[in-house]
Order: C-alpha cells, then sequence, then structure tokens
C-alpha cells in the first residue's frame, strides 16, 4: 500500500513568486492536511479538506490556499513568497476527517523543503 | 490556554544507555488527548502512541515506554537500551477536545552516537 506522496521534494523560488505543491493520500483515504515546519515555530496546522471541501484553516494569511481534487489529490498554493515562507510542508491524510494527528491512521508524506531566496 | 512544553532541544547519548524525553502540557479540558510522534531525517512524521487523559496507566512498547501523570501534567517517553535508529526529533502534542486542533511541542532532537 502506497504512502502519502508529496512532490517535489525540494523547491527553491524567488522572493514573490508563487507556488503549488502536491499531496497524494493514501488510497481510499479522503482527508488531507497540510502543516508548515520551521525551527522557528515549530509544526503549525495550515488546512484541512475533506471531499474537495476545506473543513478546518490554521492562523495564515491569505496567501496560503489549497484545494483538493475528486481524487482526493491536494494541493497547496502559496502567492507572493516571502523569506518567512521557506519551510518543511507535510502533508498528511486521514481516512477519519477532524481527528487530526491523533488518529492512528493519520499518515504523514514525507515533504517538500521549500526555500525561498 | 493549551500548550506543550519539551525542555529539551537537544539529547545525545552513547548506544545502549536509557533516554527520557520530557513533555509537559498545558490545558484547561478535562478531556484530552496526548502522543508522540518521532520525525526521522527522511522527514515524515511516524505516530507512536496515544493515550487519553482517562487512561493514567502507563505504557510499555518493546524498547519504548510513556509515563503519564496528570499530577504534574506530564507525558514522558523512554527509550531503553537506545539504538543509532532512534536518532530522529520526537514531537510532543496535545488534543484537547474543546479545539478541534493538534497542538505540537518544539521537538526534541535525539542523536544516539555508536
Amino acid at each position: 500500500k502506497a504512502g502519502v506522496t508529496q512532490t517535489p521534494r525540494y523547491l527553491i523560488k524567488t522572493r514573490g513568486q508563487q507556488v503549488t505543491l502536491s499531496c497524494s493520500p493514501i488510497s481510499g483515504h479522503r482527508s488531507v492536511s497540510w502543516y508548515q515546519q520551521t525551527p522557528g515555530q515549530g509544526l503549525q496546522f495550515l488546512f484541512e479538506y475533506f471531499s474537495e471541501t476545506q473543513r478546518n484553516k490554521g492562523n495564515f494569511p491569505g496567501r496560503f490556499s489549497g484545494r483538493q481534487f475528486s481524487n482526493s489529490r491536494s494541493e497547496m498554493n502559496v502567492s507572493t513568497l516571502e523569506l518567512g515562507d521557506s519551510a518543511l510542508y507535510l502533508c498528511a491524510s486521514s481516512s477519519i476527517p477532524g481527528t487530526g494527528p491523533s488518529n492512528y491512521g493519520y499518515t504523514f508524506g514525507s515533504g517538500t523543503r521549500l526555500t525561498v531566496v | 490556554a493549551q500548550k506543550v512544553t519539551q525542555a529539551q532541544t537537544e539529547i545525545s547519548v552513547v548506544e545502549k544507555e536509557d533516554v527520557t524525553l520530557d513533555c509537559v502540557y498545558e490545558t484547561r479540558d478535562t478531556t484530552y488527548y496526548l502522543f508522540w510522534y518521532k520525525q526521522p531525517p527522511s522527514g515524515e512524521l511516524v505516530f507512536l502512541i496515544r493515550r487519553n487523559s482517562f487512561d493514567e496507566q502507563n505504557e510499555i512498547s518493546g524498547r519504548y515506554s510513556w509515563n503519564f501523570q496528570k499530577s504534574t501534567s506530564s507525558f514522558n517517553f523512554t527509550i531503553t537500551a537506545s539504538q543509532v535508529v532512534d536518532s530522529a526529533v520526537y514531537f510532543c502534542a496535545l488534543r484537547q477536545t474543546s479545539y478541534d486542533k493538534v497542538i505540537f511541542g518544539p521537538g526534541t532532537s535525539l542523536s544516539v552516537i555508536p
């Protein structure tokens, strides 16, 4: 059974550009969540999607957006990149929405390492 | 307020030593969940354990054990006879029933030296 797949693994962008990250959940999982991990702020929840609808949202500016497709794959977009957006972006999938990492079946991908220069 | 504190930023131990990672949490809820995740160098977070607030029984899983004490709001994690493969960042986290998000601690980076 394939795990959560995130692409690309590494990305370098210039300040002001926009970026799109992709996450393919475990087959059968319809809930996808995104997290930002930085040395200064740690792990922070971005948003959760379930059945193509945003179900929950963290405290991030509107430059951070996401969507989910009918096949449960999700994309996260960051517009007008800032240096502070450099981070590891983790995606997690689950068959049960709303329970987050407290759910035994909540599985993380290996992340996309975004560097903004 | 809800908060998770992992006071140990980095720990280094020699292989086969025992090591305890501390976790202290704050919550006003009477019902909540605590758990530990491991993040190896590959990046993904690996679920280790979940404990609910009504279950103070300590748990042992192989070389891993967890000590949950509500009186001190602590949920400490001990690795017995550490191995190089245990080298990773370990996160303690809290989920309250009144707040539909998970709060992660800052993590403890464990290095096991051969």
